[in-house]
């Protein structure tokens, strides 16, 4: 059974661009989180899809969006990109039976 | 809001040594409390868990106890190898909301 997935694993952007992250859920999971940890730092939540609509919202700009798609995968993307965007992207999708959040290795996002 | 606070480190430990990291939490009830250990390179990974007071997680030889009279979930194991090596995150949450994550205790075990 694979656990969580996330791709790519490095992304080198410049300053304005924009990118998109994207997660697939361990089976029978459908609900994806995603965190953002800067170095050095505890993740930081920024929202929550489930049933393909966003459910909850961390303290992150609107420059901050995702969306669900069917299957349970989800897209994170960021547009206007700063160098403060720099860090670990994590997806975490939820064990429903015991309210347990399993986080995929990452992906690393370096904003020059 | 709710906020969870890790022993500061970086932790430097001899092989075989007992091992504690404390983990005092803020919150308004009882939420489910975390360890997650992350390896280098790597994402996280769920260590233990508690959901309600007096539980006791365990798991690989760490151990953390719910205690709700402290608001603590202290992660313990009594003999460190090398291969423990790795940031350790204690976090919490309310049923399926996000999960608030402490800043992250970097152990090091030396042969």
């Amino acid at each position: 059974d694979a656990g969580v997935t996330q791709s790519p694993t490095h992304l080198i952007k410049t300053r304005g661009q924009q990118v998109t992250l994207r997660c697939s859920p361990k089976s029978g999971h459908d609900t994806v989180s995603w965190y953002q940890q800067a170095l050095g730092q505890g993740p930081q939540f920024i929202f929550q899809y489930y049933e393909e609509e966003e459910r909850q919202r961390g303290n992150f700009p609107d420059r901050f969006s995702g969306h669900q798609f069917p299957n349970y995968s989800s897209e994170l993307n960021v547009n206007a990109l700063l160098l403060g965007d720099s860090a670990l992207y994590l997806c975490a999708s939820r064990d429903r039976g015991t309210d347990t959040q399993y986080f995929g290795p990452g992906t690393r996002l370096t904003v020059l | 809001g709710n906020s969870v606070t890790q022993m500061e480190g970086p932790v430097t430990l001899s092989e075989e040594a007992f091992l504690t990291i404390n983990c005092t939490y803020t919150a308004t009830g009882y939420p489910s409390l975390f360890w997650y250990v992350q390896y280098p390179g790597e994402g996280l990974q769920l260590l233990l868990k508690a959901t309600k007071a007096d539980d006791k997680g365990s798991n690989k030889g760490f151990e953390a106890t719910y205690r709700k009279e402290t608001t603590s979930f202290h992660l313990e194991k009594g003999s460190v190898q090398v291969s423990d090596s790795a940031v350790y995150f204690c976090a919490l949450n309310f049923g399926n909301e996000k999960l608030t994550f402490g800043t992250g205790t970097r152990l090091t075990i030396i042969p």
